[in-house]
């Protein structure tokens, strides 16, 4: 079974500083991983993905993630934070190893909150 | 290009009775997932439909089920709504099975009273 951790219910930023959202992972393969943005009273809005290559992947907004396979850990960083990145912020992961039709397992989400 | 759309945005049932969901999927999508998002919660994969037929599914008991129509268009019914059914309910659509972004609608938030 896949499962998904964000750890930090939310995260205080200043603007313009470097913002982190956490993220862990566990599958049983290799994993196809992925961050999502939310608004109030809409649906996921897609940021970046991650399936082989670089470790370091760049997203839209200036937002990019870092995998680290040891640590089974894929945390979106932002390097200066906008007031308008306020958001709920999911974490999913598929199984990559499926090769078929397999749903996303997300993260409970983390509140992302930027201070003027 | 239109995205996602679905319909209704909301709906109001009482329990005991069913209800059927609509998703459009983006153009030039052919793969159709639903999640249910709880208040407070992460998205929690229903099933997916590809080709017509549902190839996954969720831990959601038979009272969930659903429909890809040949326009790859999708409903999603539920049957004897508990109170615990109150939630968004996301359609997601994507290309190749799922392994391209999925691409999400703004969902229809269901309240059983």
């Amino acid at each position: 079974a896949q499962s998904v951790a964000q750890p930090e219910d939310q995260v205080n930023v200043a603007e313009g500083n470097p913002l982190t959202v956490k993220c862990t992972y566990s599958v049983s393969g290799n994993p196809y991983l992925f961050w999502y943005v939310q608004y109030p009273n809409r649906g996921l809005q897609f940021l970046l993905k991650y399936i082989t290559g670089d470790n370091l992947v760049k997203g839209s907004y200036g937002f990019e993630a870092e995998f680290n396979k040891s640590q089974t850990s894929f945390h979106l960083k932002k390097p200066s934070a906008l007031v308008s990145d306020s958001a709920l912020y999911f974490c999913a992961v598929r199984d990559w190893a499926g090769g078929g039709a397999d749903g996303l397992t997300f993260g409970k989400g983390t509140h992302l909150i930027i201070q003027p | 290009d239109a995205g996602v759309t679905q319909s209704p945005t909301h709906l109001i049932k009482t329990r005991g009775q069913q209800v059927t969901l609509r998703c459009s999927p983006k153009s030039g999508h052919d793969t159709v997932s639903w999640y249910q998002q709880a208040l407070g919660q992460g998205p929690q994969f229903i099933f997916q439909y590809y080709e017509e037929e549902e190839r996954q599914r969720g831990n959601f008991p038979d009272r969930f089920s659903g429909h890809q129509f040949p326009n790859y268009s999708s409903e999603l019914n539920v049957n004897a709504l508990l109170l615990g059914d109150s939630a968004l309910y996301l359609c997601a659509s994507s290309r190749d099975r799922g392994l391209q972004p999925q691409h999400f609608g703004d969902g229809t938030r269901l309240s059983i009273l």
